[in-house]
């Protein structure tokens, strides 16, 4: 069984802060690697994919990926009360999405 | 990325009876899935949408209980049939677009919210 494992959380930071997010996951051949943004009762939003070991940045957003340990993580800089969300991480096999069960960040401001 | 609809935004239906829900993309895609998310849950795969074939299910998910019909490149529909209430759930379509060396983006419609009474 293939399996992506995050903290539930609720993971509180303050305004300002950097929030880091991860996910471990069991499949050694995935390649692509996905964060999403879900607002309550909203759908999930793409907010970075990554495929190469090393960070990508992409604004506030740096993704983190280590496929030796099987670990990608999210950093969000500058924390804002707007990023308060549930943080999905999501692992391509054969190119259908495996998710996480999602990660609570709650940005106090 | 683009732009994807869902009809409808949410029902109340009754146990024993079905619902269609249909998805719409404004451009051409090969690649068209149907998720559910469970209340406080993440999302489960259905199946791929197949343009011109059968849906492909996964583990856990029947052609009889969620028949799928993918007419061309642009639209889908879920059916959920013979509802009960552990089928109230969100229905969320996604539609994969090629942005990795070997993989597909997925962007996700707006979903469908399901009350089954």
């Amino acid at each position: 069984q293939k399996e992506v494992e995050q903290n539930s959380g609720p993971l509180s930071v303050p305004e300002g802060a950097i929030a880091s997010l991860n996910c471990t996951y069991s499949d050694r051949g995935s390649q692509s690697f996905f964060w999403y943004r879900q607002y309550s009762g909203k759908s999930p939003e793409l907010i970075m994919s990554i495929y190469s070991n090393g960070d990508k940045e992409d604004g506030r957003f740096t993704a983190q990926l280590n496929k030796a340990s099987q670990y990608v993580s999210l950093l969000i800089r500058d924390s804002q009360p707007s990023d308060s969300a549930t943080y999905l991480c999501a692992v391509d096999s054969s190119y259908k999405l495996i998710f996480g069960s999602g990660t609570r960040l709650l940005v106090r401001p | 990325s683009a732009v994807i609809s869902q009809k409808p935004s949410r029902d109340i239906c009754q146990r024993g009876t079905s619902l269609t829900i249909q998805c719409q993309v404004d451009s051409q895609v090969t690649m068209m899935f149907w998720y559910r998310q469970q209340p406080g849950q993440s999302l489960t795969l259905i199946a791929t949408a197949n343009q011109g074939s059968e849906a492909t299910y996964e583990s856990g998910f029947v052609i009889d209980k969620f028949p799928i019909s993918r007419p061309n490149l642009t639209f889908s529909t879920l059916t959920v049939s013979n509802m009960s209430p552990e089928d109230s759930s969100i229905y969320l379509c996604s539609v994969g677009l090629a942005g990795l060396p070997s993989s597909y983006e997925q962007y996700f419609g707006p979903g469908t919210r399901l009350t089954v009474t």
